[in-house]
């Protein structure tokens, strides 16, 4: 299985900061013929259940607000938050869909500062 | 937009079966896609058990393989999901969604979206 693994697993940050979450995959998810990455975040808030954010590593989901931002290729990707809103509380999830089984990383619990 | 909801008993008893069923709204899963089942156990992470589409085909995760049946009613636009010789492992959340990015080979290559609002089951005697 590809195994995700996220870094860190939870963090703190002030109100209008950027926030940081990564996640590296245990093979590449990058397929060569067409060039995309085959990895997803999902926000996760409580008592809800998970919310698609991006998708192809970098492609924003229609409606998700412009602060959210995916970046990284191959193993490595990285989930931005440009600056920090009271409703983007939350756990984040990464998952690559390169390989049956799908698998998430553990999630990275964001709160605020 | 597309609706999904879980229905099926909250509380099932050690090595029984799970069965759970989700209902899609305004969108006929004859139409195509991949349709998923994800759980998630208190407090903790995600796991995919598998992808069922229209016809029938499924995938599931390898480590569940030996105790899940998919299958899929495109009369009454649902699909199911049924766990067998279930243990308190098996207490989670389960989720159903679509899934949604690449069909090759007949096999799914998907994130998904949307999500249902998923139903607590409990493995307790």
């Amino acid at each position: 299985d590809f195994v995700m693994t996220q870094s860190p697993d939870s963090l703190a940050v002030s109100l209008g900061e950027r926030a940081t979450i990564n996640c590296k995959s245990s093979q590449s998810l990058l397929y060569s013929s067409n060039n995309k990455n085959y990895l997803a975040w999902y926000q996760q808030k409580p008592g809800q259940p998970p919310k698609l954010l991006i998708y192809w590593a970098s492609t924003r989901e229609s409606g998700v607000p412009d602060r959210f931002s995916g970046s990284g290729s191959g193993t490595d990707f990285t989930l931005t938050i440009s600056s920090l809103q009271a409703e983007d509380v939350a756990v984040f999830y990464c998952q690559q869909y390169y390989r049956i089984p799908h698998t998430f990383g553990q999630g990275t619990k964001l709160e605020i500062k | 937009q597309v609706q999904l909801q879980e229905s099926g008993p909250g509380l099932v008893k050690p090595s029984e079966t799970l069965s759970l069923t989700c209902t899609v709204s305004d969108y006929s899963i004859s139409s195509g896609y991949f349709w998923g089942w994800i759980r998630q156990p208190p407090g903790q992470g995600l796991e995919w058990i598998g992808s069922i589409n229209h016809s029938g085909y499924t995938y599931y995760n390898p480590s569940l393989k030996s105790r899940v049946t998919m299958s899929v009613d495109t009369s009454k636009n649902q699909f199911s999901l049924k766990l067998t010789s279930v243990t308190a492992a098996d207490t989670a959340v389960y989720y159903c969604a679509r899934g949604e990015g690449e069909t090759y080979n007949l096999a799914p290559y998907n994130w998904f979206d949307p999500w249902g609002q998923g139903t607590l089951v409990t493995v307790s005697s």
